[in-house]
């Protein structure tokens, strides 16, 4: 069965300042791995995909991820926060199961970002 | 713009009334979903619809229906809502979600007292 863990549901960092949200998974296939961003009071936006190919995938407003097979990993990162990038953040993980491509989706990472 | 658009916003209800909540997609999008979000624990899967004409249960289906009236709209029902079903409800759509990923709506906030 596939899972997610995020790690830190909440993670404060300074404006300027690095970005890292960290996600496990674990896959008995290949997995499909997504981070998405949730603003107050909206629904969840994909931030970024990772499906085959390139281990490094560069999603919307400055975010990258990078699968790491071996460490079972798929951590969020942004070189410098902007006041803009508060929300919750989800990692999720998709795979086959018995003829769906179930999705199942981490608890959420809030972030906040001091001025 | 095109998108997810999901009705009502905002509901209160009574324990034991009904409601449905709508969920309309301008995409052509295959297949549809119905989430709740709940703090602490993430998005969980009430039901979903492949395609057209078919729907499948999800991870948490109890005191809920569905029905896909055609390929734009996907309706969730509650039945006799519970405490226990106050929550924010998603719709999304996809293509194909391994592939794309989902288009989510804004969400109805549902509080049964």
């Amino acid at each position: 069965a596939q899972s997610v863990t995020q790690l830190g549901s909440h993670v404060s960092v300074s404006e300027g300042a690095l970005v890292l949200l960290r996600c496990n998974y674990s896959s008995s296939v290949p997995p499909y791995l997504f981070w998405y961003v949730q603003y107050p009071n909206q629904g969840l936006q994909l931030l970024l995909k990772y499906t085959t190919g390139a281990t490094l995938v560069k999603g919307i407003n400055g975010f990258e991820a990078e699968f790491k097979k071996s460490e079972t990993s798929f951590h969020l990162t942004k070189p410098s926060a902007h006041m803009s990038d508060a929300a919750e953040y989800f990692c999720a993980v998709s795979d086959q199961a018995g003829g769906y491509q179930k999705v199942t989706f981490g608890t959420g990472t809030k972030l906040q970002v001091i001025p | 713009n095109a998108g997810v658009t999901q009705t009502p916003k905002f509901q209160v209800l009574k324990t034991g009334q009904s409601m449905t909540l709508q969920c309309a997609q301008d995409m052509n999008h295959n297949s549809m979903y119905w989430y709740r979000q709940d703090p602490g624990m993430g998005l969980r899967l009430i039901y979903y619809s492949a395609s057209e004409g078919t729907t499948d249960k999800g991870e948490v289906p109890n005191g809920y229906n569905v029905s896909r009236l055609n390929k734009r709209e996907f309706s969730l029902r509650l039945e006799s809502a519970a405490p226990s079903q106050t929550s924010v409800y998603f719709c999304a759509s996809s293509w194909e979600p391994t592939a794309y990923g989902y288009t989510f709506g804004s969400g109805t906030r549902l509080t049964v007292v």
